[in-house]
């Protein structure tokens, strides 16, 4: 099982700054990497895919990059409605995993 | 519009059965993997299991195989989570999920949920 592992646990910034959220995995694999943003009662909603394609709709200020074990979510100058927790999840092999998530909050 | 409504969620004893139910909208359902998402509540999110457009593929969590079944009927536009022998663990909201192949497969479409709750 390739475990993901998201840092930090929480980041706390203030709107028009850049955030840098990082996801190790315990074993190196190509770039079938995902993040997803879940707002507070909502369902997750697909940003990145395969490491650092943004998904339909997803504003350019969100990007993604890495490879092999260490993969960073940039999200540059922060609005308020960026305020979410971003999961990391690897699509390489089974069983498919998510990482715990980083929780972003907007001062 | 692509829309994910879940059905089914409940309250159920330990060792008790449920079937979850996803109808899907917008999209040619059969052209699709789909999927299922839980996340106990206040937590992180957990991947189920997932299922191919012609039901030929099936994969599920290894702690989950052999008590859930994933399955579809494309005349409905639907895809089924069976859950038996239910476990207080098991307590979370289930989401059903549109998979879409770029490189590897990734859920793009998200159900709002259904809430599934084991206790005594």
């Amino acid at each position: 099982e390739i475990l993901l592992t998201q840092s930090p646990a929480t980041l706390s910034l203030s709107p028009g700054e850049g955030a840098t959220l990082s996801c190790r995995a315990g074993q190196s694999f190509g770039g079938y990497l995902a993040w997803y943003q879940q707002k507070p009662g909502q369902s997750p909603r697909l940003l990145i895919y395969d490491a650092s394609n943004r998904a339909a709709g997803i504003p350019a200020r969100f990007s993604g990059s890495g490879s092999g074990t260490d993969f960073t979510l940039t999200i540059g100058s922060l609005e308020p409605e960026d305020s979410a927790v971003y999961y990391c999840q690897q699509r390489h092999s089974w069983p498919i995993t998510f990482g715990q998530g980083t929780r972003l909050e907007i001062k | 519009e692509v829309q994910l409504v879940e059905s089914g969620g409940g309250l159920v004893q330990p060792g008790g059965s449920l079937r979850l139910s996803c109808e899907a909208s917008g999209f040619i359902f059969s052209d699709y993997w789909m999927g299922w998402v839980r996340q106990i509540p206040g937590k992180g999110l957990q991947y189920v299991a997932n299922i191919k457009g012609d039901e030929s593929e099936r994969y599920y969590a290894d702690s989950l195989r052999g008590r859930f079944t994933i399955s579809r009927d494309n005349a409905k536009n639907s895809v089924f989570l069976q859950m038996n022998s239910l476990r207080v663990d098991d307590t979370a909201v289930y989401y059903c999920t549109r998979e879409r192949e770029f490189g590897a497969h990734y859920s793009d479409s998200w159900g709002q949920g259904t809430l599934v709750t084991v206790s005594s």
